[in-house]
C-alpha cells in the first residue's frame, strides 16, 4: 500500500479537463510544499511535469497545473490531448524516517 | 543537457547482490547542487525510493531497505551506483537512477523532487 492515496484511473474526452488527487497526512503532502508529479508513458521513465505543490519545470505546457488544499494536492489537466494519456505519479517529502513518498499512480485513459 | 544512464546486469541470482551503475553527462555530480538517487520500480506497479547520495559521499536510505542498500559515488568518473544484497524475487524491478533537486532547511536536507531520470534498467531475480 503507497504511503499517498491516488485514484487508480481517471479518463476524460479531448478538450475536457480532468484532476487528479494525491491524498496524504499532515507529516508529508498537508505539512509541506514539496509535492511532484510525474508523467510515465508506457516503458518509459518518469518525467516531472509539477514541483512544489504549483510549478511547471520549462517546457511542460501550461495546460498541466498543480494545486494543495489541506492534506490533498491535485493536478489538473485542461484541454486534454491524445498524447496526456499515461500514468501519473505523485510524490511528497515527508517528516517521518522514509523522506519520500510516491503515490500509487493513476493511469489517464483519453477517450 | 544532462543524461543519466544505468548499467548492471539484467540478471541476478536470489541471495545474491544486485549492482548497478549509473553515469552522468553533461553535468558535474561534483558541483554540489544536487543528490543522485536511486529509485525503482516493480513490474505493473508504483515507484519506490530508494535511497540517494551527496558528491560528499553522504547518504540516505529508504528505512525499508535500509539494512540491504549501499549507495556510493565516484566523482571522478561521474558516476555513482547501487549494491542491493541478499535479493529475493520482490526485488525484480525497473530501476532508475535520478537526479534530486534539495533545499536546506533548519531540519536538515530535504529533497523537493527528482528532475532527471535514466531510462531504467529492467533487473530480474531469478535462479
Amino acid at each position: 500500500q503507497s504511503a499517498l492515496t491516488q485514484p487508480a484511473s481517471v479518463s476524460g474526452s479531448p478538450g475536457q479537463s480532468i484532476t487528479i488527487s494525491c491524498t496524504g497526512t499532515s507529516s508529508d503532502v498537508g505539512g509541506y510544499n514539496y509535492v511532484s508529479w510525474y508523467q510515465q508513458h508506457p516503458g518509459k521513465a518518469p518525467k516531472l511535469m509539477i514541483y512544489e505543490v504549483s510549478n511547471r519545470p520549462s517546457g511542460v505546457p501550461d495546460r498541466f497545473s498543480g494545486s494543495k488544499s489541506g492534506n490533498t494536492a491535485s493536478l489538473t489537466i485542461s484541454g486534454l490531448q491524445a498524447e496526456d494519456e499515461a500514468d501519473y505519479y505523485c510524490s511528497s517529502y515527508t517528516s517521518s524516517s522514509t523522506l519520500v513518498v510516491f503515490g500509487g499512480g493513476t493511469k489517464l485513459t483519453v477517450l | 543537457q544532462v543524461q543519466l544512464q544505468e548499467s548492471g546486469p539484467g540478471l541476478v541470482k536470489p541471495s545474491q547482490t544486485l549492482s548497478l551503475t549509473c553515469t552522468v553527462s553533461g553535468g558535474s555530480i561534483s558541483s554540489g547542487d544536487y543528490y543522485w538517487s536511486w529509485i525503482r520500480q516493480p513490474p505493473g506497479k508504483g515507484l519506490e525510493w530508494i535511497g540517494y547520495i551527496y558528491y560528499s559521499g553522504s547518504t540516505y536510505y529508504n528505512p525499508s531497505l535500509k539494512s540491504r542498500v549501499t549507495i556510493s559515488v565516484d566523482t571522478s568518473k561521474n558516476q555513482f551506483s547501487l549494491k542491493l544484497s541478499s535479493v529475493t524475487a520482490a526485488d525484480t524491478a525497473v530501476y532508475y537512477c535520478a537526479r534530486a533537486q534539495y533545499m536546506i532547511t533548519f531540519g536538515g536536507v530535504i529533497v523537493r523532487d527528482f528532475d532527471y531520470w535514466g531510462q531504467g534498467t529492467l533487473v530480474t531475480v531469478s535462479s
